[in-house]
């Protein structure tokens, strides 16, 4: 059974300064998406991460993927506050189904 | 959006009771999935669709039954309604992006039990 495992789970931050979510599975897997997710709203993809080795950027936030490590992590350089949200990440072990098991997400809040 | 509503939006029903959620899609995707969200527990998938009248079991569909006699609908039906299955539910689809795939979700129901 495939696990993914997102630490910290709550994160309070100044503005201006650096962070990372930590995305860690239990199971070989190439494919891995992150999500965000505003109060009350949908979910939204940010990234999709293919491969070894794949890093991903944009704006404030950069996510890479590390299969052999089965370790993925989305960086976050100088918070704003606009950045206060949860961050999912998610993982792809079906084959063709596209299914994908999500981690329990990350409260980001970014203190002015 | 992916073109994705699901209805109701928000519903208030009592133990015991069938309630039908309903996702729907205005292009055309060929996979579906339903999943429920509660604290602590990020999303988990109930159940999903690979086709018309193609559905399979995700990771907690005990409690629920699906149908996709179309293309554009994927329900889903508490038979008796329990007050743990008091969640938010998110209808998604699988949209082929380049190599892969990616999931876009619906607005969301807010479904209480009492």
């Amino acid at each position: 059974e495939l696990k993914v495992e997102q630490n910290p789970l709550f994160l309070s931050m100044q503005e201006g300064k650096n962070y990372t979510i930590y995305c860690n599975y239990s199971t070989t897997s190439d494919r891995l998406y992150w999500y965000r997710q505003d109060p009350g709203k949908s979910l939204e993809s940010l990234f999709v991460l293919l491969s070894n080795g794949a890093v991903k950027q944009e704006g404030r936030l950069m996510a890479s993927l590390d299969t052999k490590a089965r370790l993925s992590t989305l960086h976050i350089t100088a918070a704003v506050h606009d950045l206060s949200a949860t961050y999912f990440c998610a993982v792809d072990i079906s084959g063709g189904y596209q299914k994908v098991t999500f981690g329990t997400g990350t409260k980001l809040q970014v203190i002015p | 959006d992916a073109g994705i509503t699901q209805s109701p939006r928000h519903k208030v029903t009592e133990t015991g009771t069938p309630v039908t959620l309903r996702c729907h899609q205005t292009e055309n995707h060929r996979y579906m999935y339903w999943y429920r969200q509660d604290p602590g527990h990020g999303l988990r998938l109930i159940h999903y669709s690979y086709g018309v009248k193609d559905t399979d079991k995700g990771e907690v569909s005990d409690g629920y039954s699906v149908s996709r006699s179309k293309t554009e609908d994927f329900l889903l039906t508490l038979e008796s309604a329990t007050s743990s299955q008091t969640s938010v539910y998110f209808c998604a689809i699988s949209e082929p992006q380049g190599a892969t795939y990616e999931q876009y979700f619906g607005p969301g129901t807010r479904l209480t039990v009492t």
